[in-house]
């Protein structure tokens, strides 16, 4: 497509079931970012990947929180075990490297009841 | 403490006048400054992108500053439309990577016919 595409748009599910949030970014953009929104702030920066490899996750809130992008195009966020305080916008963005521009997806709204 | 502070938090304003919205931050070293335009439920959208060698950036009715020595930015924006409407986030970058971004709370702005 011609721009970064999450799914689903919305998602709600139980306290304690695991998640998975899917990324689409844009063809041939290598770096790939997923950030947090929650009601009233900036976004919040989670993972970064160049390629295929994580360059960053220092925000990553705990152990619960993984991330993937095994062929560097499609990434997965995965939370396990949610919690009420994970409910929040999901944001992904991509762009052709470091620094520049990036394009933001529309994001996937996370409720966990 | 947020290192980047915007102000005000929201602002409501007559179809077709002027407004500017404030940011200033305490992100050390600097790499650059961008401000974006997050439209209820979408992702942020690029407005402008300054580095600290650059003290002006517009983009159509979108003009923003940066004074990179007393650490602040505006953006003005000049005869509003009600597409204007939209929550308005600074981003400041320490270095080229897009990981460390940090970003402002944003402010709202709401525009009346």
């Amino acid at each position: 497509g011609a721009g970064v595409s999450q799914t689903p748009s919305n998602k709600v599910t139980e306290k304690g079931k695991y998640v998975e949030l899917r990324c689409d970014p844009i063809s041939g953009h290598t770096a790939l970012y997923w950030y947090r929104q929650s009601l009233g702030q900036g976004p919040e920066f989670l993972i970064y990947f160049q390629g295929t490899g994580a360059a960053d996750d220092s925000g990553l809130p705990n152990d619960r929180f993984f991330a993937v992008r095994p062929e560097g195009s499609v990434s997965t966020l995965k939370i396990q075990r949610t919690e009420r305080g994970d409910s929040a916008v999901y944001l992904c963005a991509s762009s052709p490297g470091t620094g520049g521009s990036a394009f933001f997806g529309q994001g996937t709204r996370l409720t966990v009841v | 403490k947020n290192q980047v502070e915007q102000s005000p938090q929201s602002l409501i304003i007559l179809e077709g006048k002027n407004c500017t919205l404030q940011c200033n931050y305490t992100v050390s070293p600097f790499s650059n400054l961008r401000w974006y335009k997050q439209d209820t439920g979408r992702g942020p959208v690029s407005l402008t992108i300054m580095t600290f060698s650059e003290n002006t950036k517009s983009n159509g009715r979108y003009t923003a500053t940066l004074d990179a020595d007393t650490k602040q930015s505006s953006l003005h924006i000049t005869a509003s439309q009600l597409s204007d409407s939209a929550s308005y986030i600074c981003v400041v970058s320490p270095d080229e990577s897009w990981g460390k971004l940090q970003f402002g709370a944003g402010t709202q702005v709401v525009v009346t016919p």
